[in-house]
């Protein structure tokens, strides 16, 4: 166990929907990253919070929004859902906004059907 | 442009043996390593990390090699316990906009058989 949780566990819904992912990161980490694994992509980088601030974004679409709130639990945001949304997100904790290691959530797999 | 690639989709190897897992990168700027193990239907778990000051780094079973001028890692797992079939991940992290992100291997299954 990491110590991050990331609730849904699960979520299917449909095209054109929009959904909200929720993380916890662990006790005393005040970064925050989400990822998308997609069978095509692999694990990729979409969004660094540190503090409750933007710090890098990668390959995120518009559609998808992230925030990171003051007891630093942060939540990502994917609006105008589309079939190839459907993958896994992960969101992964690190102490600062260094280099270093992060340790990820159990993930909540998306099915968007 | 994948700048963190792992050649060996999967590794079949037999219990109490030694399991090499390699991974090259390509940018230089990369200033971290990391090695993750993932489940099915689990995040990737951390296992073992390198700076890029450092060739070595031990902990237990698991060893990460770092050579520099080749840009290339490698973890070694000694001996290789059938617990530790599972998809590992070789990682790149370095400074990125005022943040920092993980640059993903494509993974590498492995398989240890009793």
């Amino acid at each position: 166990d990491s110590g991050v949780t990331q609730t849904p566990k699960h979520l299917i819904t449909a095209t054109g929907q929009r959904v909200t992912l929720r993380c916890s990161p662990r006790s005393g980490d005040l970064s925050v990253y989400w990822y998308q694994q997609s069978l095509d992509q692999g694990l990729q980088f979409l969004i660094q919070y540190y503090n409750g601030e933007e710090r890098a974004k990668g390959n995120i679409l518009e559609r998808f929004s992230a925030q990171q709130f003051p007891d630093l639990h942060s939540e990502l945001n994917l609006s105008s859902l589309e079939l190839g949304d459907s993958a896994l997100y992960f969101c992964a904790s690190s102490v600062g906004v260094g280099t270093g290691a992060q340790y990820f959530g159990p993930g909540t797999r998306l099915l968007v059907l | 442009d994948q700048q963190v690639k792992q050649n060996s989709p999967s590794l079949s190897v037999q219990e109490g043996r030694i399991s090499i897992l390699n991974c090259d990168y390509t940018n230089s700027m990369f200033d971290y390593f990391l090695w993750y193990k993932k489940y099915p239907a689990e995040g990737p778990t951390f296992l073992i990390s390198i700076s890029s000051i450092k060739d070595k780094n031990e902990d237990g079973r698991f060893t990460v090699f770092l050579n520099k001028s080749a840009k290339h890692l490698s973890l070694h797992i000694v001996p290789s316990q059938p617990g530790d079939s599972a998809v590992y991940f070789c990682a790149a992290n370095g400074f990125f906009a005022a943040g920092n992100k993980l640059t993903f291997g494509g993974g590498t299954r492995v398989l240890v058989k009793p």
